[in-house]
């Protein structure tokens, strides 16, 4: 099993582009999670989603969105990137709520 | 609204030793709490997951305990190594299912 896995693992986005950052599992997993990290801080939690087809704002969902047209499948986007977007972004998933969650290695995102 | 804190939020020790990681929360209304650790550029990996009705969990040389009354949670270290260095993250679930997060202990064990 490959676990959680993300792409890309860096990236450079300009002001005001758009981008999709990818998270899969394969552990048949139903929730699945994404969230930001900025320097010295927790985490905070963007969007998650409890099944396909099924997706809720977290704490900080303001400038993404995500969709979950599969189990395995939970991509984020940026729209319209912004320098205050600049974090590391992780994706997770578990089975069930409540649950231990297991995360990908993160994607590391500047925009300038 | 629930706060997670960490303290101290760095560590640095002699290998060998015990030590020990706090963690509070400020609403005892908790389900799970889950223990992380974090490396340098790299993913979290679960520790330990404590279930709101347990008191304690043991992993190897890790112990996790629970006092929701008190809010808090302890992650108990034995014989340090110099590869235990690392960030330590403690995490509790909500009503809502949802992980808040504490901005974790950046221990430093020194061979």
């Amino acid at each position: 099993n490959a676990g959680v896995t993300q792409t890309p693992k860096f990236h450079i986005l300009k002001i005001g582009q758009s981008m999709t950052l990818q998270c899969t599992q394969d552990m048949n997993h139903n929730y699945m999670y994404w969230y930001r990290q900025d320097p010295g801080m927790g985490l905070k939690l963007i969007y998650y989603s409890v099944g396909a087809g099924i997706t809720d704002k977290g704490e900080v969902p303001n400038g993404y969105n995500v969709s979950r047209s599969t189990t395995e499948d939970f991509p984020l986007r940026l729209e319209l990137a912004a320098p205050s977007q600049t974090s590391v972004y992780f994706c997770a998933s578990s089975y069930s709520g409540a649950d231990t969650q297991y995360f990908g290695p993160g994607t590391r995102l500047t925009v300038l | 609204k629930q706060e997670v804190t960490q303290i101290p939020a760095a560590l640095s020790v002699p290998e060998g030793e015990n030590l020990v990681l706090n963690c509070s929360f400020t609403d005892s209304a908790i389900y799970n709490l889950q223990w992380f650790r974090q490396d340098p550029g790299k993913g979290l990996t679960s520790l330990l997951l404590i279930q709101s009705s347990q008191r304690e969990q043991t992993s190897g040389r890790l112990n996790a305990s629970l006092d929701k009354s008190s809010g808090r949670s302890t992650l108990y270290i034995a014989a340090s190594q110099p590869g235990d260095s690392a960030t330590y993250l403690c995490a509790v679930y909500n009503s809502n299912y949802q992980l808040i997060w504490g901005a974790g202990t950046k221990l430093i064990i020194k061979p």
